[in-house]
This record gives C-alpha cells, structure tokens and sequence, in this order.
C-alpha cells in the first residue's frame, strides 16, 4: 500500500529556534497533504492543507507566520515551526491522500516535538 | 461545524472479549466514516470505512456500520486478542468532495492474555 515517510521522528529544541519537518509520498505523488497537530490524549487537529505549487490553506486559528508550510514538488511537504516555544510542544502528523479526491488518506509515523 | 464523538478510554479487556468502541458523529450533508488504528510507534493505518447510510465496513474481524439514523458508526469485534492492542481513532469525511478528515479523540484499547 502507499507509504508516507515522516522525518524527524522525534526532535528536541531550544526555546527560540526553528524545527522543519519533512513528510514524503515514497511511492506516488501527492498534490495535497495534511498536517495535523495531536496533544496528549487529545484528538488530531488540522492545521492545514499543504498544496503542491501553491500556498497552504490554514486552519481557522493557526498561526500561519508560526507554522510555515512549503509544498515543493510532488512528494515533498515540510512544515517549519519558526521560533519554538514549549507551548509547541506536541505530536505533528502528516497525511496524504494517494489521488486527488480519494477517499483514503496515508499517514506518517509522526513527529514527536519537545521545547526546552 | 463536523465533529466525532468517540467513547472514552482507556480500556482494557482480555483476550478473546467482545469488544464495542462507541463512535457519534454531528455533519451536514453525507459524510463517509472512517475506523483508523495507531499502532505504536506506527503512524495512523485505516481500518475500516463506510461511505453511504447502512453500508458496514469490515476488516481484520472488527465491523461498524453506518447508522444515519442515530448518527453512529460503533466499532465491534466478536473475539479481540493481544495484538489489537492500539489507539482507535473515529473519523468523518464530509461530502461534496471534500477531502479534511475530522477525528474523535481516540480510544486506548489494551488487551491482556
């Protein structure tokens, strides 16, 4: 089946400095991917939907400046969290549906951020 | 707006138990519905989905259907074993091609030998 790779896996920062996280498609392209943020015991939220060529369409409340996404080819989607704080501090997923409108989507293992 | 209402967790149950994760959902519209499974360490898997009113999806013994009528889509499974053991995330997809996916809060399920 499709596979979406997450990388880092698990990252720890310093307040202040900026964290990029890479999601792939390793065996199809996706023009749209998902990026969704999971606090402890909580549901996953969208945060926003990451278009391959053009800009990202956010979700009401999050903090575009905050959460940079950039959609650069087909297979590649990266969300930056600029200037980390601890209140940052959370699980970030990826997902990917394999064609446009299907209705199935692929998800990464997940990024697990922690701000010192 | 959309929003899943997923039974609490965590639970825990032994081997061979019957096993029932409530799910209620609130959407306009025609959504389909979704059952996907968090193994750990492993991202989100789907698990199960249904796209129109009465339709069951089923895979790996576990069932649901989609019950428009009291707007549910509860997961079962008539004999669970230890390697079920997994966070069971609900979700709904909202209908005129719309592709965001809103999820329950997810439900721990932990199955002893």
């Amino acid at each position: 089946g499709a596979v979406v790779s997450q990388h880092p896996s698990w990252v720890i920062c310093k307040s202040g400095t900026s964290v990029k996280i890479e999601c792939r498609s390793l065996d199809f392209q996706a023009t749209t991917m998902f990026w969704y943020r999971q606090f402890p015991k909580q549901s996953l939220m969208l945060m926003a939907t990451s278009n391959e060529g053009s800009k990202a369409t956010y979700e009401q409340g999050v903090e575009k400046d905050k959460f940079l996404i950039n959609h650069a080819s087909l297979t590649l989607s990266t969300l930056t969290v600029t200037s980390a704080h601890p209140e940052d501090s959370s699980f970030y997923i990826c997902s990917a549906p394999t064609r446009q409108g299907e209705n199935i989507q692929y998800f990464g293992a997940g990024t697990r951020l922690s701000v010192l | 707006g959309d929003s899943v209402t997923q039974m609490e967790g965590p639970v825990t149950l032994s081997e061979e138990a019957f096993l029932t994760i409530n799910c209620t959902y609130t959407a306009t519209g025609y959504p389909s519905l979704f059952w996907y499974v968090q193994y750990p360490g492993e991202g989100l898997q789907l698990l199960l989905k249904a796209t129109k009113a009465d339709d069951k999806g089923s895979n790996k013994g576990f069932e649901a259907t989609y019950r428009k009528e009291t707007t549910s889509f509860h997961l079962e499974k008539g004999s669970v074993q230890v390697s079920d053991s997994a966070v069971y995330f609900c979700a709904l997809r909202g209908g005129q091609g719309a592709q965001k996916l809103v999820f329950g809060q997810g439900t721990r399920l932990t199955i002893n030998p």
